[in-house]
């Protein structure tokens, strides 16, 4: 299953299935990317990062990929299981500063 | 754990209370941040610090007041607030400078609710 930049804030997908989370950003000047996971009741909790030297970091069962030609970052989580579901944001930084820009987030649902 | 806590969880109060929320980090980390975050929008940064001195004031109103007596503690005090300041307020903190990433390392949160 995929999701849509902004527009499709919610993503509904098998347990074992492929789940990719887009997101599109507008700063040309943010050089670092977080991925987060907001489980109901709890705060963002980091899953994944990236540097803008790089275009895809792989960690466990997730993969983020960095397109800085058309300002896009995807999140992939390999054989999505019930426990990934949550809200996933995205969030950017400039190399000057400490903000984060957060994207609204999307809501990702396993079916079992 | 992300080795951020913040204290209430949850929070009701009226629009005469004074209360204050308590976030502590016990990462090493010399920035630290309040977010505020409601329904379907994104997270709304309200204050940033960095080695206890308030950097960013993200057009806060007054009725929000931060205190910083140190790198490893954050209050928000609250007054006279309005029901439309009822949203999950998180605390957040990062390492700054250095070429570090500056990943910023989330608290649970505080429910407040605004009668």
């Amino acid at each position: 299953g995929e999701s849509v930049g902004l527009h499709l804030p919610t993503l509904s997908v098998q347990e074992g299935d492929n789940s990719i989370i887009n997101c599109a950003y507008s700063n040309s000047a943010s050089d670092y990317f977080i991925w987060y996971k907001q489980e109901s009741g709890k705060g963002p909790q980091f899953i994944i990062d990236i540097r803008s030297n790089m275009d895809k970091r792989q960690g466990q069962r997730v993969t983020v990929l960095l397109n800085k030609t058309v300002k896009h970052l995807s999140l992939q989580i390999a054989a999505t299981q019930p426990g990934d579901s949550a809200v996933y944001f995205c969030a950017e930084k400039e190399t000057s500063g400490s903000r984060l820009t957060f994207g609204e987030g999307t809501q990702l649902t396993v079916n079992p | 754990e992300t080795g951020v806590t913040q204290t209430p969880r949850h929070l009701v109060m009226g629009m005469t209370n004074k209360k204050s929320l308590k976030c502590e980090q016990h990462l090493g980390h010399n920035a630290m941040y309040w977010y505020k975050q409601s329904a379907k929008k994104p997270l709304e940064l309200m204050f940033v610090y960095n080695f206890k001195e308030q950097t960013e004031n993200n057009s806060v109103p007054s009725r929000f007041s931060p205190e910083c007596p140190n790198s490893s503690h954050l209050f928000l005090h609250l007054h006279t607030l309005q029901p439309e300041d009822s949203a999950l307020y998180l605390c957040a903190s990062s390492q700054t400078g250095g070429g570090v990433k500056e990943t910023q390392y989330f608290g649970p949160g505080t429910r407040l609710l605004v009668l």
